[in-house]
């Protein structure tokens, strides 16, 4: 099993409709969640943290986080033609030592927002 | 607040010899981490510096390598390239070790 598994892409959805991205991760202990956009030939760009479970809402974006069912998800409501991007999902693994300054990535989900 | 820098951006280098990546992190932030993305293993952590200290290793083999400078500035150097090397190397940093990591532009590494 992969320690993070994102849902399989690619996810092609209209412009203004919601995009839904979704994570699964192995390690029970986890603490720290984040989604990270980039952009083809870009480097990762941090679009959300979350720590605790529930929801956390920046702008159009919101991050669900659910520790029992080791899951997180992103979404993006409003979906414009600049949203297009592949999105990671990534992990900080434990609150130990060995986990430090270490984050694990999903694959990442392609998303395409079309006019 | 200026961002991560990364040099060189574009490295073209052939089997068998070395190189130097070097990191600049954002101003105030003392943990860098090291990230090679490829297109079939994605993203994979390397190892991480803080305080001019290796904290953190990855599962890659001795030819990679790195230190940390007191300005927190890191560099990483991979020696005997293979081609499977060829990838984009990415820094991030972080203000402390387990907080937000924001990358840098990255540097592409080619092996012929």
């Amino acid at each position: 099993q992969k320690e993070v598994e994102q849902n399989s892409g690619p996810l092609s959805v209209p412009e203004g409709a919601i995009a839904s991205l979704n994570c699964t991760y192995s390690d029970r202990g986890s603490q720290s969640f984040f989604w990270y956009r980039q952009y083809s030939g870009k480097s990762p760009e941090l679009i959300m943290s979350i720590y605790s479970n529930g929801d956390k809402e920046d702008g159009r974006f919101t991050a669900q986080l659910n520790k029992a069912s080791q899951y997180v998800s992103l979404l993006i409501r409003d979906s414009q033609p600049s949203d297009s991007a592949t999105y990671l999902c990534a992990v900080n693994p434990n609150a130990g030592g060995t986990s430090y300054g270490k984050l694990t990535f999903g694959q990442g989900t392609i998303l395409t927002v079309h006019p | 607040k200026a961002g991560v820098t990364q040099t060189p951006r574009y490295l073209i280098k052939t089997r068998g010899q070395q190189v130097t990546l070097s990191c600049s992190p954002i101003s105030g932030h003392r943990s860098v981490s090291w990230y090679q993305q490829t297109p079939g293993q994605g993203l994979q952590f390397l190892f991480e510096y803080f305080s001019e200290t290796q904290r953190n290793k990855g599962n890659f083999p001795g030819r990679f390598s790195g230190r940390q400078f007191s300005n927190s500035r890191s560099e990483m150097n991979v020696s005997t390239l293979e081609l499977g090397d060829s990838a984009l190397y990415l820094c991030a940093s972080s203000f402390v070790r387990d907080n937000e990591q924001f990358f840098g532009p990255g540097t592409r590494l080619t092996v012929l």
